[in-house]
């Protein structure tokens, strides 16, 4: 089966740097992606990573190991916005399915 | 505007009472997908479709039924909803051919089956 790991909960300071770790278990890999949703609202895209490296995106960063079943996301100089759940979420079965991590609730305070 | 739509938003029902979720898309995408979301457990797949006519089951199918008629439409069909149907359910779609796969979303529906 599929499985993928992030932590639950994050805390984090205004302008600050904070990483968002996520281990995925899976089969038939063919890339990882980030989302980001506010509360209520649907998930909107962040990244996604198919070759082991480092993505970069203005304020947002995301790694990939496959070798190590490893993402992370990184965010910096965060924004009172950035407050949000970070989904990370593997392609698997050729690119057909598409499945999620329970998300990780990031709070950025002042 | 490119733009993945649901109808209804908020949806309160009856349990055994058929209902329908439209999703609609204007994107011309091939691949349609359908979640739903619970606290604790994240967005699992309902079931997806890859083009016109072509259907498949995700990770928790049972329950629901999905129909691919046209490229851009993709109801989500609950024929005797229960109450642990009670969820939120997005709907997804994406650019196969781009090899980039990046699923845009609609706003979802909140659905709830006393």
């Amino acid at each position: 089966g599929q499985n993928i790991d992030q932590p639950t909960e994050m805390t984090a300071t205004e302008g600050a740097i904070v990483q968002i770790n996520c281990t995925y278990q899976t089969s038939g890999f063919n890339g990882l992606f980030w989302y980001q949703q506010h509360a209520g609202e649907a998930p909107t895209f962040l990244s996604y990573n198919v070759l082991d490296g480092l993505e970069e995106k203005g304020r947002f960063s995301s790694f990939l190991s496959r070798s190590k079943g490893y993402s992370y996301l990184l965010l910096k100089e965060l924004q009172m916005k950035d407050s949000a759940s970070y989904l990370c979420a593997a392609l698997t079965g050729g690119g057909n399915k598409l499945t999620f991590g329970t998300g990780t609730q990031l709070k950025v305070e002042l | 505007e490119a733009q993945v739509t649901q109808n209804p938003r908020y949806l309160i029902t009856v349990t055994g009472k058929k209902l329908t979720v439209t999703c609609s898309q204007n994107m011309n995408h091939e691949y349609m997908s359908w979640y739903r979301q619970d606290p604790g457990l994240g967005l699992r797949q309902i079931y997806y479709s890859m083009n016109v006519e072509v259907t498949d089951k995700g990770d928790v199918p049972e329950g629901y039924k999905v129909s691919r008629k046209e490229k851009r439409n993709f109801p989500l069909i609950l024929e005797s909803p229960s109450p642990n149907q009670t969820s939120l359910y997005f709907c997804a779609s994406s650019l196969v051919q781009q090899k980039t796969y990046e699923q845009y979303f609609g706003p979802g529906t909140r659905l709830t089956v006393t």
